[in-house]
């Protein structure tokens, strides 16, 4: 069974400092990989996509940056934190094609 | 361009009530939509995928409905659960599922 492990569980930053998140998908090679974004009580946005490593397309930048160095590794990060990027972090993953995303528990993350 | 319309916010229900929320969606062509449900402090689980090719879904007693001719997706429920409560997300896939957009989501409570 495919397992999906997000890291940190939760953060709390200060403002202009640096953040690495990071996400690690088992049993499951070449899988699609997502970063998603969500405000306190809003809606999912999709930040990043990757489908293979080392190739990763932004959708919504957020001054972030995603980065897949392994087949089975999503990090996602920044030189320096905002208040604005304050919120719920997802990954997620797809077996491919007309495949739905399914998702990690999330890293919750303050900045303050 | 592509979007998903969720106009429901809230939704308060009684236990054993009929439970229906619909959504719209924009883009071209017939894309595949999907419906989450979110638990309070988790990640989304996927909760039905429905494509051109069969119309609709079921799982857990839910039941989507995709309408071509009107450009919309609805879930129903018969009788919803206090368990049920939980926030809704309809989705929409880009052609290459590679975008996903994702409705405001309906925060369901189910008085028991």
């Amino acid at each position: 069974a495919q397992t999906i492990h997000q890291w940190p569980v939760a953060e709390i930053k200060a403002v202009g400092s640096p953040l690495s998140l990071g996400c690690t998908i088992k049993g499951k090679s070449s899988p699609n990989l997502y970063w998603y974004w969500q405000a306190t009580g809003g809606t999912l946005q999709q930040l990043f996509y990757s489908i293979t490593v080392g190739q990763v397309e932004s959708v919504v930048q957020l001054n972030l940056s995603a980065s897949r160095p392994k087949d089975d590794q999503f990090i996602l990060s920044t030189e320096k934190l905002l208040l604005s990027h304050s919120g719920f972090y997802l990954c997620a993953w797809s077996r491919g094609n007309n495949q739905a995303p399914l998702f990690g528990e999330g890293t919750r993350l303050s900045v303050l | 361009g592509d979007s998903v319309i969720q106009m429901q916010g809230q939704v308060t229900l009684s236990e054993n009530d009929f439970l229906f929320i619909n959504c719209t969606y924009s883009t071209t062509g017939y894309p595949t939509l999907f419906w989450y449900v979110q638990y309070s402090g988790e990640g989304p689980q996927l909760l039905l995928q429905v494509t051109t090719a069969n119309n609709k879904g079921s799982s857990r007693g839910f039941e989507a409905t995709y309408d071509k001719g009107t450009t919309s997706f609805h879930l129903q429920k018969t009788s919803v659960q206090e368990i049920d409560s939980a926030v809704y997300y309809c989705a929409m896939s880009d052609p290459g599922y590679q975008n996903f957009y994702f409705g405001k989501g309906t925060s369901l409570t189910v008085i028991p």
